[in-house]
């Protein structure tokens, strides 16, 4: 049972390149996530989506895209990284419903120089 | 949107010491989660506690929904326990995100 994949795991652009994060879960569940995490800001929220075909913005959307066109994968763009987007991004997962607890997976490191 | 804060910021303790970290929210909520990052980056799932109180070992949790708060209780801590501890919350509203506090960071030494 894996839970949450995030791939990759590191990942170093050059200021203009894009590049996608892939999010993938085997729980069925409704909801997935992607947040940001830098120092001294705790994680916030940039893209989720409360179903497969939907999405929606959070906190810090701006420089980014997502696509949600499987239930079990949510697709994290960007167009033209910029050193500001250096950070470690993590998606998550959560069942829709009553039942709303959200797992997580281990993260993505990335480097924008 | 729904504010989430945390308290205290940092907070350091010797080993065996016992500690209670805070966490207020602006809204109804229903979810609540306590989450450490461990050193190493991983975000673990310690409680989900939309309301309630519970256990897990030395680790213990309540939440009373009514009054906006939730509170994660460490006893006899341990060096193992370092790390940040943040509280994630999603509002009741359907359609709505979960939402994190900026984290307590906590050191245990020897």
């Amino acid at each position: 049972n894996a839970g949450v994949t995030q791939t990759p795991k590191f990942r170093v652009l050059k200021t203009g390149q894009s590049m996608t994060l892939l999010c993938a879960q085997d729980m069925n569940h409704e909801y997935m996530y992607w947040y940001r995490q830098d120092p001294g800001m705790g994680l916030r929220l940039i893209h989720y989506s409360v179903g497969e075909g939907t999405t929606a913005k959070g906190e810090v959307p701006d420089g980014y895209n997502v696509s949600r066109l499987k239930k079990q994968n949510f697709l994290l763009g960007l167009e033209s990284a910029a050193p500001s987007q250096t950070s470690v991004y993590f998606c998550a997962s959560s069942p829709g419903g009553r039942n709303t607890e959200a797992f997580f997976g281990q993260g993505t490191r990335l480097t924008v120089v | 949107g729904i504010q989430v804060e945390q308290s205290p910021p940092d907070l350091i303790l010797q080993e065996g010491a016992n500690s209670t970290l805070r966490c207020n929210f602006s809204d109804s909520v229903n979810n609540l989660q306590w989450f450490h990052q461990n050193p190493w980056g991983q975000l673990i799932n310690l409680f989900y506690i939309p309301s309630g109180t519970k256990q897990n070992g030395r680790l213990s949790a309540t939440t009373v929904a009514t009054e906006r708060y939730s509170l994660l209780y460490i006893s006899s801590s341990q060096t193992t326990d370092s790390g940040v501890y943040f509280c994630a919350v999603k509002r009741s509203q359907a359609g709505t995100a979960l939402i994190f506090g900026k984290g307590t960071t906590l050191s245990v030494s020897s």
